[in-house]
């Protein structure tokens, strides 16, 4: 099947940019999405972007795509240690039964 | 306030056991979605009801049933069949956001653990 792959690690300081990558096999991806999961919770939604666009920013958050390479990525600007969570990346068509979720990345904030 | 309600929270099982998990959601969302995760891995959706009645098999069904007779209602069993059922379960409803893109909500999560 199609594939969503992200890095499972990240570790940065407080105050520091962070940058979570993505990468997806299946081009005719319409929406492509990144959920937060903090420790022992479900994932809740923080942003999205369609699959025309390039870029979206919302506060704190920048979201890039690269459609040619089929690379999405998510930073985070001035990351703070309530920012410490797994991102997950995930794309889906239309018909959103087919959701495909990557493994997560990982965020390490340290003071 | 409006969500999804996962319950238990934690659970242990014995081998041979079937287990049921609880899943409420008062979002009046018609589609609901079971995935587990495991570490390292994505989630992997199990099973989806796209309306009351009906569902459908995911990507990892085998060892996995659910019914859907309440819109509010998605509940998973592990049958014993399942061979490693050890994992954290997800159940989620489908929302739109104001664009009209397909939101997932997702509850907070069964951990199961089988003795």
């Amino acid at each position: 099947g199609e594939d969503v792959e992200q890095s499972l690690f990240l570790s940065v300081r407080e105050g520091d940019s962070s940058v979570i990558n993505c990468t997806y096999t299946d081009s005719s991806s319409t929406y492509l999405y990144w959920y937060k999961q903090e420790p022992g919770a479900g994932l809740q939604l923080l942003t999205y972007i369609f699959s025309n666009m390039d870029m979206k920013q919302d506060q704190r958050l920048t979201v890039l795509l690269n459609k040619k390479d089929k690379h999405l990525s998510l930073r985070i600007a001035d990351t703070q240690t309530g920012d410490s969570a797994i991102y997950f990346c995930a794309e889906s068509h239309r018909n959103n039964n087919d959701m495909r979720f990557g493994a997560g990345t990982r965020l390490t904030v340290k003071p | 306030d409006g969500g999804i309600t996962q319950s238990p929270k934690y659970l242990f099982r014995k081998e041979g056991q079937n287990v049921t998990l609880s899943c409420e959601q008062n979002l009046n969302h018609d589609a609901m979605y079971w995935y587990r995760q495991d570490p390292g891995q994505g989630l992997r959706l199990i099973y989806y009801s796209q309306i009351v009645n009906d569902f459908q098999k995911g990507d990892i069904a085998e060892g996995y049933s659910v019914s859907r007779e309440k819109k509010e209602s998605f509940p998973l069993t592990v049958t014993s069949a399942q061979k490693n059922p050890t994992a954290f379960y997800l159940c989620a409803s489908l929302g739109f956001t104001g664009t009209g893109t397909g939101e997932l909500f997702f509850g907070e999560g069964s951990r199961l653990t089988v003795l």
